[in-house]
């Protein structure tokens, strides 16, 4: 199985700020990653396909970038609506793995 | 637009099978544009596939589990099952219903709401 190692774990920020997280894969899996936003009691939603590729709807402030094993995911200016735990997620192989996720809080 | 709903009992007891039904509406499971899968997050964890099946029935399960899962398919129904045996405590965990694109990347962008399984005696 291929490992999502995620940092950092959870992180404070104040509203406005710039967040980053990353994602590291045990092995090559070129830019075969989604991101996903999943807030308390919901289920998950998809972000960001391809590992650059904003879908349909979601704001800009979201982004993410990467190839290969290293994959990152900002939020431009932390908004109060952006609290969650985000998580990445490999397509490259089956079977399908996620990262261990990282809880986003307002300072 | 596509909407999925998990349902299936909310306790069940160490040893025995865990059984949950997604319900597709607002679009046809036999499209053969999408994998309906499988997921699940134990309490306060992360989220672990467990697998999916095609409409044909053809299907794959994670290997950490694959000895005791089974998903089927019932396309008159619109619906799409799992079956987990043997469980123990460490079965307990919300389970979603998820579609997965089968052209271009393969994301879940249809989920389920979420059923909560206490395995419990």
């Amino acid at each position: 199985d291929i490992q999502m190692t995620q940092s950092p774990s959870s992180l404070s920020a104040s509203v406005g700020d710039r967040v980053t997280i990353t994602c590291q894969a045990s092995q090559d899996i070129t830019n075969y990653l989604n991101w996903y936003q999943q807030k308390p009691g919901k289920a998950p939603k998809l972000l960001i396909s391809d590992a650059s590729n904003l879908e349909t709807g979601v704001p800009s402030r979201f982004s993410g970038s990467g190839s290969g094993t290293d994959f990152t995911f900002t939020i431009s200016s932390l908004q109060p609506e952006d609290i969650a735990t985000y998580y990445c997620q490999q397509y490259d192989n089956l079977p399908l793995t996620f990262g261990a996720g990282t809880k986003v809080e307002i300072k | 637009q596509v909407q999925l709903q998990e349902s299936g009992p909310g306790l069940v007891k160490p040893s025995q099978t865990l059984s949950l039904t997604c319900t597709v509406s607002g679009g046809s499971i036999s499209s053969g544009d999408y994998y309906w899968s499988w997921i699940r997050q134990s309490p306060g964890k992360g989220l672990e596939w467990i697998g999916y099946i095609y409409y044909s029935g053809s299907t794959y399960y994670n290997p950490s589990l694959k000895s005791r899962v089974s998903i089927s398919v019932d396309t008159s129904k619109n619906q799409f099952s799992l079956k987990l045996s043997s469980v123990t405590a460490a079965d307990t965990a919300v389970y979603y219903c998820a579609r997965i694109a089968a052209v271009g990347p393969s994301v879940m962008d249809v989920w389920g709401k979420g059923t909560t399984v206490t395995v419990s005696s």
